[in-house]
């Protein structure tokens, strides 16, 4: 597609329930990166994947979030038994190679709500 | 500890004027440094970078200075405009490793 697509773009959901958020990256970008931007905060890094390597999972801030990426694509976040300091907007973003002169295309996002 | 800082939460400025976002980061081996610029609902978007081997790097409005020595960058935007009011986040990276991003400065440009 043209850009990183995410969905849902919302998302409310009981305290204790599992998510998942999708994302699908630019055609062809190599590297997918997960963030995350909590109320008044800026953007924390979750996880990366980059080509067939192993992911860079030194982001995620427990064990309920885990995240794959499917045939180098489509990648999934999900967060297992969700509290209330979930809540944040999760942002995707791939880029044509890792970091360096492409910078990132970022998602529009996914606004999480854990009630 | 914070990584990439920027001190400065908010900012307001003149229609026409002149805005400067400032950034401080703290790892000697960050080489590579962006801008990114968001509005509401809306994912972040590239707007400048700059490698450690420049200390200057221009595009239209928007120059983006960098001072290895002190470990501080800064976004200037000439003339500001309306449209630029926007958070504007500052992130810094080590041979092609993930960025860390700062915590964003919210710009309001003011007629």
């Amino acid at each position: 597609g043209a850009g990183v697509s995410q969905s849902p773009s919302n998302k409310v959901t009981e305290k204790g329930k599992d998510v998942e958020l999708r994302c699908d990256p630019i055609s062809g970008h190599t590297a997918l990166y997960w963030y995350r931007q909590s109320l008044g905060q800026g953007l924390e890094f979750l996880i990366y994947f980059q080509g067939n390597s192993a992911p860079d999972k030194s982001g995620l801030p427990s064990d309920r979030f885990s995240a794959e990426r499917t045939g180098g694509s489509v990648s999934t976040l999900t967060i297992q038994r969700t509290q209330q300091e979930d809540s944040a907007v999760y942002l995707c973003a791939s880029s044509l190679r890792q970091g360096g002169d492409y910078g990132y295309t970022f998602g529009s996002g996914t606004r999480l709500t854990v009630v | 500890d914070q990584q990439v800082k920027q001190n400065s939460p908010s900012l307001s400025v003149q229609e026409g004027r002149i805005s400067i976002l400032n950034c401080d980061y703290t790892n000697s081996m960050f080489d590579y440094f962006l801008w990114y610029k968001k509005y509401p609902a809306e994912g972040p978007t590239f707007l400048i970078s700059i490698s450690s081997i420049k200390d200057k790097n221009e595009d239209g409005r928007f120059t983006v200075f960098l001072n290895k020595s002190a470990k501080h960058l800064s976004l200037h935007i000439v003339p500001s405009q309306p449209g630029d009011s926007a958070v504007y986040f500052c992130a810094a990276g080590h041979g092609g490793q993930n960025f860390v991003f700062g915590p964003g400065t919210r710009l309001s440009v003011l007629p």
